[in-house]
């Protein structure tokens, strides 16, 4: 079965720093992934997906297959970055993503 | 437009009780999903539809859970003889095309406790 890791359940950095949430999944193959995002009092949504290859709100992500790994970057956050952040792969065979428990991201000002 | 809409927001059941939750998609999107989010954890996936077909119902954890979507656009989940392990939040999400290869659009989600 097809298993996502996100090794940090809360990442606290101050406004201006960089941010990286990691994200590693189990399948060896070729992935769709995305990254959910859920801000205070809102509804999850999607923040980007790998195949878009887009930035969004300043946020980057880089599929690195060798290490299976999908880590979301943001080289300078901002207190309004401050949510709950989930990878989801999407594993050929499974069409149905499956959702890391998530990483919470705060950031002070 | 509206986005997907679920309903009640809040139950409160006691441990036997039978609920049903229900979820209003967006018009026109062809794909629907249930999952149980459990405090502190990930959306877990239960059920998918595609239109009115339930091709995937291989999260539901028993029997106990049935869901369903007679008409191709709202659907309905069904919890028998609740118990409190029950206690999640239950997400809904919609999408435009088929399976979970596109964008989902979720709910806000309805919180069931269990006592």
């Amino acid at each position: 079965a097809q298993r996502v890791t996100q090794p940090e359940k809360l990442l606290s950095v101050f406004k201006g720093a960089p941010v990286e949430l990691k994200c590693n999944y189990s399948y060896s193959g070729s992935p769709e992934l995305f990254w959910y995002v859920q801000y205070s009092r809102q509804r999850l949504q999607l923040l980007l997906r790998h195949i878009s290859r887009e930035s969004i709100k300043g946020f980057t992500a880089d599929l690195n297959k060798g290490e299976t790994s999908f880590h979301l970057k943001k080289p300078f956050a901002q207190e309004e970055d401050s949510a709950m952040y989930y990878c989801a792969p999407l594993t050929g065979g499974s069409y149905i993503p499956t959702f890391g428990r998530g990483t919470s991201l705060i950031v002070h000002p | 437009g509206a986005g997907v809409s679920q309903s009640p927001r809040y139950k409160v059941a006691k441990r036997g009780q039978d609920v049903a939750l229900r979820c209003d998609p967006i018009s026109g999107h062809v794909s629907l999903f249930w999952y149980q989010q459990a405090l502190g954890q990930g959306p877990e996936f239960l059920t998918y539809f595609q239109n009115e077909a339930q091709l995937d119902k291989s999260g539901l954890p028993s029997d106990r859970f049935f869901a369903e979507r007679p008409e191709g656009s709202v659907s309905t989940l069904k919890i028998q003889r609740t118990q409190q392990e029950d206690s999640a939040v239950y997400l809904c999400a919609s999408s435009l095309v088929l399976a979970g290869v596109g964008e989902q659009y979720f709910g806000p989600g309805t919180r069931l406790t269990v006592t």
